[in-house]
């Protein structure tokens, strides 16, 4: 069962351009938001995240929407580089105490072109 | 670096052997997280652990294992290794384990199971 589904699959932006991705969750437990940057033959990097009790979180180029009631969040690239070339992992979870479980998306592989 | 250290880098072993993935957190860090990635599957989560406890469990087979030492320093143990298995191994840490916490993953241990 996909507990948080991403899309697109794949994406390819020009230099400049704005690069989003989509996620929608199922679970309303779900209180926490990470979205993850992996490179080839790295493991996931925190990029941003976001709690429910705002609809929108910006850090430099980076910006979660978030949507309670639809169920969604989204990650924007502004001004997208070939340096953000990697895949995008949202990602979901519940605070338990010192339990913690993320639920990832598919991924979103980016790909910026000159 | 995220300081999440783990070995071996790369593993080829036999359908139906065992074999053991070696995690060291973060310095400071109390809870380590493994994690699977496959090309079907995705990132998923399989299991936490917190000071040496077993804290979170999400989809982790009977014939896979972990433990979490007095050193913090974690191990998975893979057995009775099917072809299915080959994938990408990440441990992650964090501090306190909580769910809000940002996640250090390390490199990753690539498993091929011929």
């Amino acid at each position: 069962q996909q507990q948080v589904k991403q899309s697109p699959q794949s994406l390819i932006v020009q230099k400049g351009g704005i690069s989003i991705i989509n996620c929608a969750y199922e679970n309303t437990a779900f209180d926490y938001f990470p979205w993850y940057q992996q490179f080839p033959g790295k493991g996931p990097a925190l990029l941003i995240a976001i709690r429910p009790d705002v609809s929108e979180k910006k850090e430099g180029r980076f910006t979660i929407s978030f949507n309670k009631s639809a169920k969604q969040f989204s990650l924007h690239i502004m001004d997208s580089q070939p340096g953000d070339s990697a895949t995008y992992f949202c990602a979901a979870s519940k605070n338990t105490g010192t339990a913690s479980k993320l639920t990832f998306g598919t991924g979103t592989r980016l790909q910026v072109t000159l | 670096d995220s300081g999440v250290t783990q070995t071996p880098k790369h593993l080829i072993t036999a359908t139906g052997q065992r074999v053991t993935l070696r995690c060291s957190p973060r310095s400071g860090d109390l809870s380590v997280y493994w994690y699977q990635q496959s090309l079907d599957q995705g990132l998923q989560f399989l299991i936490q652990y917190y000071n040496g406890e077993e804290r979170a469990k999400g989809n982790i087979l009977e014939r896979f294992s972990a433990q979490q030492f007095p050193d913090l320093h974690s191990e998975l143990n893979l057995s009775s290794l099917e072809l299915g298995d080959s994938a990408l191994y990440f441990c992650a840490s964090s501090v306190n384990g909580r769910a809000v916490e940002t996640q250090y993953f390390g490199p990753g241990t690539r498993l091929l199971v011929l």
